[in-house]
């Protein structure tokens, strides 16, 4: 079937604006896990998802960050007053048993 | 934060030689994972080996996990051109279906 999709692929904002990130996971996958990449670092983790509760969102910076997934499949993470220091590559990733899938990732680019 | 560091940062080597690639953690893990990312098809699960293996094989690769060190290798045999690419480790902590934590990552350049 098919894989992690993630839209939009390139989200330039302005700073200050809110954006939503959405992550479609591979079907029948109950985890769910987003993470931020910044240019020439590892994914650093936000949250994790298990079914529709967030198991773990120790790594979500600050509180402009949320993210949500009402019916335990696809997943939104919401930044609200984006600053400069937000752009990043945020990927998506969902797991049925340890091994997790990457989808292609959100540029996002706060100007 | 990040937990692992990889050893080299860059490695760049001739289509045909053996890669090696080093990952130190710090803290205790349940599984410890490899990943290849490329701008083309983006970061890619590789293998994972858990914290009470100590080594494992999947064609060409072969990864060996020493907890005691906190530490784990890759080995590319046989490099490709196809295997040019940043890997990074990822360490999984608690019951494994944690997040995972990943490093700075090796960037791998094989000349044809």
């Amino acid at each position: 079937g098919a894989g992690v999709s993630q839209t939009p692929s390139n989200k330039v904002t302005e700073k200050g604006k809110y954006v939503e990130l959405r992550c479609d996971p591979i079907s029948g996958h109950t985890a769910l896990y987003w993470y931020r990449q910044s240019l020439g670092q590892g994914p650093e983790f936000l949250i994790y998802f298990q079914g529709t509760g967030a198991a773990d969102d120790s790594g979500l910076p600050n509180d402009r960050f949320f993210a949500v997934r009402p019916e335990g499949s696809v997943s939104t993470l919401k930044i609200q007053r984006t600053e400069r220091g937000d752009s990043a590559v945020y990927l998506c990733a969902s797991s049925s048993r340890g091994e997790q899938f990457f989808g292609p990732g959100t540029r996002l680019t706060v100007l | 934060s990040q937990q692992g560091e990889e050893d080299p940062q860059a490695l760049s080597i001739q289509e045909g030689e053996n890669a090696t690639m080093n990952c130190s953690y710090k803290t205790s893990i349940n599984n410890l994972q490899w990943y290849r990312q490329n701008s083309g098809r983006g970061l890619v699960h590789l293998i994972l080996i858990r914290s009470n293996e100590r080594e494992k094989h999947s064609g060409r690769l072969r990864v060996t996990l020493d907890t005691s060190k906190k530490s784990s290798s890759l080995l590319i045999t046989a490099s490709r051109a196809a295997d040019t690419a940043s890997y990074f480790c990822a360490t999984v902590a608690g019951g494994g279906a944690d997040g995972l934590t990943f490093g700075k990552g090796t960037h791998l350049i094989i000349q044809p």
